[in-house]
């Protein structure tokens, strides 16, 4: 089976820096990966996606980055701010239903 | 914007209980999830829902755990006799056809007392 996992649960950064979120994925079929962003209290939502034929997107103050070679996706977040504190999840499309346990991003003033 | 709504937001239940979670997934999404999260822990699956069935379930979803979509708008979760470790905040999620972005409520916070 798949196994979709994040590297660091914790990640600490001062308000105005950038932040790396990784992801390990181990299904070589995934075809399409999302990042998620769960605030305090909330549901994930929705951040940004790839399709497996790409190796960057850039969305507003967001990236994505998939390098296949090694199954690692990472979450790149340009001038941290502090709404940016949440959980982030990677998520494969090779297998819907299971989530990496989650970064959890703080942002300090 | 469209959105998942769940009921209730919290609920307190004694164990052994019956409990039943609701969820409007988005109007045209035809596949439906539940998801729980346990207190600082993962996301976890539970069920995935189409065509009026089940598509797959967890090990979690065991036989105290049943999902229905009795109408054409409702997709609840009823936990037959609630157990401590049901504790969670309960996600519904939906998706369109076609589409691999899940849209998830904002969640049922149970607390099995």
């Amino acid at each position: 089976g798949e196994s979709v996992g994040l590297h660091l649960p914790t990640l600490s950064v001062q308000e105005g820096d950038n932040s790396i979120i990784n992801c390990a994925y181990s299904n070589s079929a995934s075809d399409y990966f999302i990042w998620y962003k769960q605030e305090s209290g909330k549901g994930p939502q929705f951040i940004i996606d790839i399709r497996s034929n790409m190796d960057k997107r850039q969305g507003q103050r967001v990236t994505v980055l998939l390098n296949k070679t090694v199954k690692h996706l990472s979450l790149q977040i340009a001038a941290t701010q502090p709404g940016d504190s949440a959980v982030y999840f990677c998520h494969s499309s090779g297998n819907m239903l299971t989530f990496g346990g989650g970064t959890r991003l703080m942002v300090k003033p | 914007e469209p959105e998942v709504t769940q009921t209730p937001s919290h609920q307190v239940t004694q164990m052994g209980q019956e409990v039943i979670l609701r969820c409007v997934p988005i109007s045209n999404h035809l596949y439906f999830y539940w998801y729980r999260q346990i207190l600082g822990q993962k996301v976890e699956f539970l069920v995935s829902f189409y065509n009026n069935e089940i598509s797959e379930k967890s090990e979690i979803f065991d036989d105290q755990f049943s999902v229905e979509r009795p109408d054409g708008s409702n997709f609840t979760l009823k936990i037959r006799s609630t157990k401590l470790e049901d504790s969670a905040m309960y996600f519904c999620a939906s998706k369109g056809v076609g589409a691999n972005v899940l849209t998830f409520g904002a969640g049922s916070r149970l607390t099995v007392l």
